[in-house]
């Protein structure tokens, strides 16, 4: 089975910080990624499939990258509705998996 | 407006029962294939099971096969999943979501979750 890493696992930040999460896939996935954002005691949204393309209506502050391996989230500037847990999932077998998972607080 | 609203939870035994319902609109249910996914209390995301539109296909995570069974009723919007011999483990949150359409695994919609607790 293909095993799923998030680092960091919690990261602090203020509003206005660039913030990069990475996810590694413990074997190639190509793009089959995607990014969830989750508040507490909410549903998750999907914010990034095939690693980099954004779903309508999210923020042009969210952006992917990555392939095979190795993958990026990217808020290119913290606004406080952002302060959430964000997940990476593959999709790439009939088994998805997510990661563990990052939660981004408040400095 | 996609909807869907989960039902069913609760509070059941070790060894027990329970049902659990996904009502959907908003959408062409029958044109998406969905899943079933968990999360249990200040953990991650657990995927559990999947159903092709007809039924057809149907799969399931290691941790629930043999005790969980997954189905759909296309005429009335609504998504199932049967869970048997419940377990301490099986306690989480659990939502339904819908499969971006043409693309297995990939949610982009979500219920809000029925909690399911399993204890004596």
């Amino acid at each position: 089975d293909i095993q799923m890493t998030q680092s960091p696992s919690t990261l602090s930040a203020s509003v206005g910080d660039r913030v990069t999460i990475t996810c590694r896939a413990s074997q190639s996935i190509r793009t089959w990624l995607a990014w969830y954002q989750q508040k507490p005691g909410k549903a998750p949204h999907l914010l990034i499939y095939q690693a980099s393309s954004l779903k309508s209506g999210v923020p042009s502050r969210f952006s992917g990258s990555g392939s095979g391996t190795e993958f990026t989230l990217t808020i290119s500037s913290l606004q406080p509705d952002d302060f959430a847990s964000y997940y990476c999932q593959q999709y790439n077998t009939y088994s998805p998996v997510f990661g563990p998972g990052t939660k981004v607080d408040i400095k | 407006e996609v909807q869907l609203v989960e039902s069913g939870g609760g509070l059941v035994q070790p060894g027990g029962s329970l049902r659990l319902s996904c009502a959907a609109s908003g959408f062409t249910f029958s044109d998406y294939t969905m899943n079933w996914v968990r999360q249990a209390p200040g953990k991650g995301l657990e995927w559990i099971s999947y159903i092709s539109t007809s039924s057809s296909t149907i799969k399931y995570a290691d941790s629930v096969k043999g005790r969980f069974t997954i189905s759909r009723d296309n005429a009335k919007n609504s998504l199932y999943l049967q869970m048997n011999s419940l377990r301490d483990e099986d306690t989480a949150v659990y939502y339904c979501a819908r499969d971006q359409q043409g693309t297995y695994y990939l949610l982009d919609y979500w219920g809000q979750g029925t909690l399911v607790t399993v204890s004596s």
